[in-house]
């Protein structure tokens, strides 16, 4: 139960796009179409962003967007605004019932 | 409204134990699995453990054999039992909710602080 592979930090400036990568392994990301995003400001309860790859839960903004190649998961946030400053988390079922975390990125928008 | 409000965490000594409750609220708890997820300080979201709507357990390997999960469903709780519990178990402890087999997570609690310390 390895954590996933994501960049510590990433930045972008109001109204740019920034893509935040999650790397695992055919074991995980690779082997199931079971990859989620989570959006955590700190001293608040994380909130789901993105489901399965590619959903968006009902309310979620258009600006997020998830895709997934061999065995790297992405998430993409369109229109940088403020608000997205957060911390990023990329999770993956893994077999026995299991799940993994990232380790988590933060996004300063600058 | 979906409401998870946990309770019970606190200051342990290493090797002590604590016990964890999730009240739920806003939905049929019955139908859903249940999981623990932690974020310890200057770590990244970690799952702990989750627990189907008929039961069925599943622990991570950090905590198999430690932790206990249950849920009492004529409560609407959710419960995670902390044995032999050591400083890197230091954490805030959430409770989730999942739309799925075990996730994903589309409700969480606010998190509950257990540290781990003598």
């Amino acid at each position: 139960q390895s954590a996933l592979t994501q960049p510590a930090s990433v930045s972008g400036s109001p109204g740019q796009s920034i893509t935040i990568s999650c790397t695992g392994t055919s074991s995980d990301v690779g082997g199931y179409d079971y990859v989620s995003w989570y959006q955590h400001h700190p001293g608040k309860a994380p909130k789901l962003m993105i489901y399965e790859v590619s959903n968006r839960p009902s309310g979620v903004s258009n600006r997020f967007s998830g895709s997934k190649s061999g065995n790297t998961a992405s998430l993409t946030i369109s229109g940088l605004q403020a608000e997205d400053e957060a911390d990023y988390y990329c999770s993956s079922y893994i077999s026995s019932s299991t799940l993994v975390f990232g380790g988590g990125t933060k996004l300063t928008v600058l | 409204e979906v409401q998870l409000v946990e309770s019970g965490g606190g200051l342990v000594q290493p090797g002590g134990s604590l016990r964890l409750s999730c009240a739920a609220s806003g939905f049929t708890f019955t139908s859903y699995c249940m999981s623990w997820v932690r974020l310890a300080p200057g770590k990244g979201l970690e799952w702990v453990s989750s627990i189907t709507g008929g039961g069925s357990t599943f622990y991570a390997d950090s905590v198999k054999g430690r932790f206990t999960i249950s849920r009492d469903n004529s409560k609407n709780t959710l419960y995670l039992q902390l044995n032999s519990l050591r400083a890197d178990d230091t954490a805030l402890y959430y409770c989730a909710k999942a739309t799925g087999h075990i996730d994903p997570f589309d409700y969480w609690g606010q998190g509950i602080l257990v540290t781990v310390s003598s």
